[in-house]
């Protein structure tokens, strides 16, 4: 098994960019998670999906933040306008169902100038 | 959300050290995760633990929960240079996982 596959692994951008993070979790995993860790505030987590469905957003900083899972093998998190303050270690992950043992991609360094 | 506070936020020892890691949160949960980051990756989930007063051991790691589920523990026993990393506690509420901040173990040779 691939196990959970993230991209880009870096994204460097300026100020008032729209990016774009994307994950694939693990084949036959329901449950999906977005994180970020920064040094000041650790792993927090962001939005997760059951079976697609959005579950619980209010991690999500602000409405510059939105998160899509079109189906069962991919997920999307838009960060738009792009701030120097989003600049941080993204993570998406999965697990069979919830808080189940969730498994980690190797993440996304994200830097905003 | 519940909180979970997780003692000290660093730690540097030299190899064959003993060291222990505390987590502690002034809510019940009803199970706790400890997952080990390396640096560039993503967490790996070492032990999961249920019952209040569980004890679970991996070879030189033993973890255990609280009798009132408020918080756990892990010790490492002769600390080695590969088990530097961050060690993360997580409970459960609600279908997702609350992280503590982490500590940062450095072991040196």
């Amino acid at each position: 098994d691939a196990g959970v596959i993230q991209s880009p692994r870096h994204e460097v951008t300026e100020m008032g960019q729209e990016v774009t993070l994307r994950c694939k979790p693990i084949s036959g995993h329901n449950s999906l998670f977005w994180y970020r860790q920064t040094m000041m505030r650790g792993l927090e987590l962001l939005i997760y999906f059951n079976n697609n469905v959005p579950i619980d957003d209010s991690g999500m900083p602000e409405d510059r933040f939105s998160a899509k899972m079109p189906n069962a093998s991919f997920s999307t998190l838009k960060i738009q306008p792009s701030e120097p303050r989003d600049s941080a270690v993204y993570f998406c992950a999965s697990s069979d169902w919830g808080a189940d043992t969730q498994y980690f991609g190797p993440g996304t360094r994200l830097t905003v100038l | 959300t519940q909180l979970l506070e997780q003692s000290p936020q660093f730690l540097s020892i030299q190899e064959g050290e003993n060291l222990t890691v505390y987590c502690n949160s002034s809510s019940v949960f009803s199970s706790l995760q400890w997952y080990r980051q390396e640096p560039g990756e993503g967490p790996v989930l070492l032990v999961t633990v249920v019952t209040g007063g569980e004890v679970k051991k991996l070879k030189r790691l033993t973890f255990q929960f609280g009798d009132a589920r408020k918080d756990s523990s892990l010790h490492i026993t002769a600390a080695q240079p590969g088990d530097t990393g961050l060690y993360l506690c997580a409970g459960e509420e609600g279908g997702k996982l609350i992280f503590g901040q982490g500590t940062e173990l450095s072991v040196k040779p």
